[in-house]
């Protein structure tokens, strides 16, 4: 079983749309959560942290459920530059420091 | 402030020459990751410094593949005796030391083997 999993999409949705991606991490060890956006043939850029009360920026919205272990992203009111990928990260102290990076998630927003 | 700092860019080698990547991580940043991308693929993590030491370097997918870190901040990455797979994008990134600091990426090397 891989460390962090996201369904693949590709998502495509209408301008405007809300849309929303889920990950699961398989280690209740986990300690950090984060959303990466990476655009084609681009490096990754953070998006947003996740904190266990969850969070907000604008448009963006980010969950934690610790007890089953999954994460969220809510993207309200898509624009077109919101088309990329998104990378589900959990960072877990088993090597150290280390970063697990799900395969990540395609949205394309359509005019 | 500078981000992290990768060269070259770009790099196109034959089969079978050696090639160095460097990263120039963030100042201050005590931690930092070397990953690849293929085309269309995910990140493969390759190796990981916490200084200039490599708790795991689980990731190298072959001994043709080492990397150093020296002073606590440059890295290279080098790969001996390359072979048409070895092509792909190569990702660094560097973060502070903490569960909750994230990862910021450089721009990355792209490594064409002919």
């Amino acid at each position: 079983r891989k460390e962090v999993e996201q369904d693949p999409g590709p998502f495509n949705v209408p301008e405007g749309a809300t849309v929303a991606f889920n990950c699961t991490y398989s280690n209740s060890a986990s300690q950090s959560f984060f959303w990466y956006r990476q655009d084609c043939r681009k490096e990754p850029k953070l998006l947003m942290s996740v904190y266990s009360s969850g969070n907000e920026d604008g448009r963006f919205t980010a969950q934690l459920n610790r007890a089953s272990q999954y994460i969220s992203l809510l993207i309200r009111d898509s624009k077109l530059s919101d088309s990329a990928t998104y990378l589900c990260v959990v960072n877990m102290k088993t090597h150290g420091n280390q970063f697990y990076f799900g395969t990540g998630t395609s949205l394309t927003v359509i005019p | 402030g500078a981000g992290v700092s990768q060269s070259p860019s770009n790099k196109v080698t034959e089969k079978g020459k050696d090639v160095e990547l460097r990263c120039d991580p963030i100042s201050g940043h005590t931690a930092l990751y070397w990953y690849r991308q293929s085309l269309g693929q995910g990140l493969e993590f390759l190796i990981y410094f916490q200084g200039n030491s490599a708790p795991d370097k689980s990731g190298l997918p072959s001994d043709r593949f080492s990397a150093e870190r020296t002073g606590g901040s440059v890295s290279t990455l080098t790969i001996q005796r390359t072979q048409q797979e070895d092509s792909a994008v190569y990702l660094c990134a560097s973060s502070l030391e903490g569960a909750r600091e994230p990862q910021h990426f450089g721009d990355g090397t792209r490594l064409s083997i002919l």
